[in-house]
């Protein structure tokens, strides 16, 4: 298995651009959840989906962020517009069920808004 | 707002030596409590998963114990080694009012542990 894959690895953007995170959860997990990791919050919990419904986004900072999972094998987190705030490690996990499995982490999006 | 607390928020140890850190929780609507490894530039890998109260787990060198009641977990590192070195996560997860597991795991600062050779 391939495990959780990210992309890009590393995103260089200016203030005020629209930025496009994606990733592939493991196939056959069914939640998958987007964390921010910054020096002073550590990790934090933005969104996370259940069967491709988002549960719970109360982490999503503000409107600027969205995320989308429009199937099992695929989401997005948006920011749009970025600002140098954002800049961050963003990870996606996944697992399987709600209930007692560990998240599978992906490489994380090293992003930089400049 | 759900508090998990590590401590120390980092250590240095020589090689060898036995180390232990602690993470604090909510006692009340406890479901279970994960400890990830995290190295750097790496992401968080899983380590344990406990669920009842006195629960011990061990893999290799590494263990953890559970204290539902208190609130707390400690990991333990017998014998340390450089390649331990890493920052080591718990993670809180919390059940809801309908008795079932809230998907989402509230994670602590971590422990920055660095073992000197």
């Amino acid at each position: 298995d391939a495990g959780v894959i990210q992309s890009p690895r590393h995103e260089v953007t200016e203030m005020g651009q629209e930025v496009t995170l994606r990733c592939k959860p493991i196939s056959g997990h069914n939640s998958l959840f987007w964390y921010r990791q910054t020096m002073m919050r550590g990790l934090e919990l933005l969104i996370y989906f259940n069967n491709n419904v988002p549960i719970d986004d109360s982490g999503m900072p503000e409107d600027r962020f969205s995320a989308k999972m429009p199937n099992a094998s695929f989401s997005t987190l948006k920011i749009q517009p970025s600002e140098p705030r954002d800049s961050a490690v963003y990870f996606c996990a996944s697992s399987l069920g709600l209930s007692l499995y560990g998240y599978t982490f992906g490489s994380g999006t090293r992003l930089t808004v400049v | 707002i759900l508090n998990v607390e590590q401590s120390p928020q980092s250590l240095h140890v020589q090689e060898g030596d036995s180390t232990n850190f602690t993470c604090s929780f909510p006692s009340s609507n406890f479901y279970a409590l994960h400890w990830y490894r995290w190295e750097t530039a790496k992401s968080p890998e899983a380590l344990f998963v406990m669920t009842l109260n006195g629960d011990e787990k061990k893999k290799g060198q590494i263990s953890a114990t559970l204290n539902t009641k208190e609130g707390y977990s400690y990991l333990y590192i017998k014998g340390s080694q450089p390649e331990d070195s890493a920052t080591y996560l718990c993670a809180f997860r919390g059940i809801n009012a309908g008795g079932t597991s809230y998907g989402k795991l509230t994670f602590g600062q971590g422990t920055i542990l660095t073992v000197h050779p």
